[in-house]
């Protein structure tokens, strides 16, 4: 399978633990988005990457989070000290994009993502 | 950020009916995505609509981006239960697509 690829599926933790989670994009796609999604709602951008350099972060995006891309490729997402309100759905997506610029054509694909439960 | 609305938030339609969606926003676009989503799955994209007025097909599903590039809508003829899912709206909002809450549809046998 060469889509986008998200692990865990599921995460189970307590208020006050620190989660990471892992996204592994389609080889070839220089440009990589974090999303969150709650129920009844639509994916909310938090950050995206162009290769290894951090480009924007959503206001959603508090001191807690943090977000990384090492050498272009795969990237991790952690959460700090975590809340209840941090439950969701955390998705990654990847695209080819020719420029800094977000083009009209970019087509993103999405990883399945990661379930985030907070006891 | 850009609003988009997506109206209805839920609808339940039998096998065979017709139905359309909307996505709507005070905000001009310079294109607008459509994206399938089906539970505990990422979206799927469908279609990006660029030009105002344009009307594009995928089989059953007729997409259309409003003149002034503020609206798009989703048709679909005879719907079928695979149709069923969360469908989205999203345009570009500074640097990131950024996207409406979706309109959920149960398409029952």
């Amino acid at each position: 399978d060469t889509g986008v690829s998200q692990d865990p599926r599921h995460k189970i933790t307590k208020r006050g633990q620190n989660v990471t989670f892992r996204c592994d994009p389609i080889s070839e796609h220089n440009r990589l988005y974090w999303y969150r999604q709650t129920l009844g709602q639509g994916p909310e951008f938090l950050t995206y990457f162009q290769n290894e350099a951090q480009l924007e972060k959503s206001r959603l995006l508090s001191d807690r989070f943090s977000a990384e891309r090492p050498k272009g490729s795969f990237s991790t997402l952690e959460i700090q000290r975590t809340e209840q309100g941090d439950s969701a759905m955390y998705l990654c997506a990847s695209s080819l994009a020719p420029t800094v610029a977000f083009a009209t054509n970019e087509k993103l694909f999405f990883g399945s993502g990661t379930q985030l439960s907070v006891l | 950020t850009q609003l988009l609305e997506q109206s209805p938030q839920f609808l339940s339609i039998q096998e065979g009916e017709n139905l359309t969606v909307y996505c709507n926003s005070s905000s001009v676009f310079s294109s607008l995505q459509w994206y399938r989503q089906e539970p505990g799955e990422g979206p799927v994209l469908l279609v990006t609509v660029v030009t105002g007025g344009e009307v594009k097909k995928l089989k059953r599903l007729t997409f259309q981006f409003g003149d002034a590039r503020k609206d798009s809508s989703l048709h679909i003829t005879a719907a079928q239960t695979g149709d069923t899912g969360l469908y989205l709206c999203a345009g570009l909002s500074g640097y990131a697509l950024n996207f409406g809450k979706g309109t959920s549809l149960l398409v029952t046998p």
